[in-house]
């Protein structure tokens, strides 16, 4: 079984420009969802898809947004960039009509914004 | 809202030494509880999981027990190993929503 595929690994932009982050769940699996992992701190939780739409979102601004395509992928954009959005972009999926399913996650993009 | 509490880190180990890594949570309802733990330039990997009061997940070594009287789920290990070293993460996660600890850095020394 294919795992969750991010890309790509690395993206390098400046200030002000936009980021476009993909994302494929493990096949059969209908949720993803985005965090967001700064240098040395732990998770912070971004969006969260399921079967197309957006449940459940965390704290950051409206320059933060996704969306869940029809065959579950999933993209991750941040327009305006700025030095702090620097960070490993993780991406999980997991199995919406399974009580409680464990998330599985990818490698994560890391973002450097110069 | 939902929160995990997981003991602050970094730890330091001798090889073969006994792992203890706390975790408690608060939550409503019956989550699941897990522990992930994340190498040097990865993502999160699942160690172990348990679904409900008084089950015990277990993997390589690991062993975590769901006690809903403390609202704990402790991280253990009888004897660390080198390649042990790397971040741990307690979970929760309820009815889609997942909640994350704020990772334990364990760095095991020969």
């Amino acid at each position: 079984e294919a795992g969750v595929t991010q890309s790509p690994t690395h993206l390098i932009k400046t200030r002000g420009q936009q980021a476009t982050l993909r994302c494929s769940p493990i096949s059969g699996h209908t949720s993803v969802y985005w965090y967001q992992q700064a240098l040395g701190l732990g998770l912070q939780f971004l969006l969260w898809y399921d079967e197309g739409e957006e449940r459940n979102r965390g704290n950051f601004p409206p320059r933060f947004s996704g969306r869940q395509f029809p065959n579950y992928s999933s993209e991750l954009n941040v327009n305006a960039l700025e030095l702090e959005d620097s960070a490993l972009y993780l991406c999980a999926s997991s199995h919406r009509d399974r009580f409680n399913s464990p998330l599985h996650f990818g490698n994560g993009t890391r973002l450097t914004v110069t | 809202g939902d929160s995990v509490t997981q003991m602050e880190g970094p730890v330091t180990l001798s090889e073969e030494a006994f792992l203890t890594i706390n975790c408690t949570y608060t939550a409503t309802g019956y989550p699941s509880l897990f522990w992930y733990v994340q190498y040097p330039g990865e993502g999160l990997q699942l160690l172990l999981k348990a679904t409900k009061a008084d089950d015990k997940g277990s993997n390589k070594g690991f062993e975590a027990t769901y006690r809903k009287e403390t609202t704990s789920f402790h991280l253990e290990k009888g004897s660390v190993q080198v390649s042990d070293s790397a971040v741990y993460f307690c979970a929760l996660i309820h009815a889609g929503k997942s909640t994350f600890g704020d990772g334990t850095t364990l760095t095991v020394k020969p």
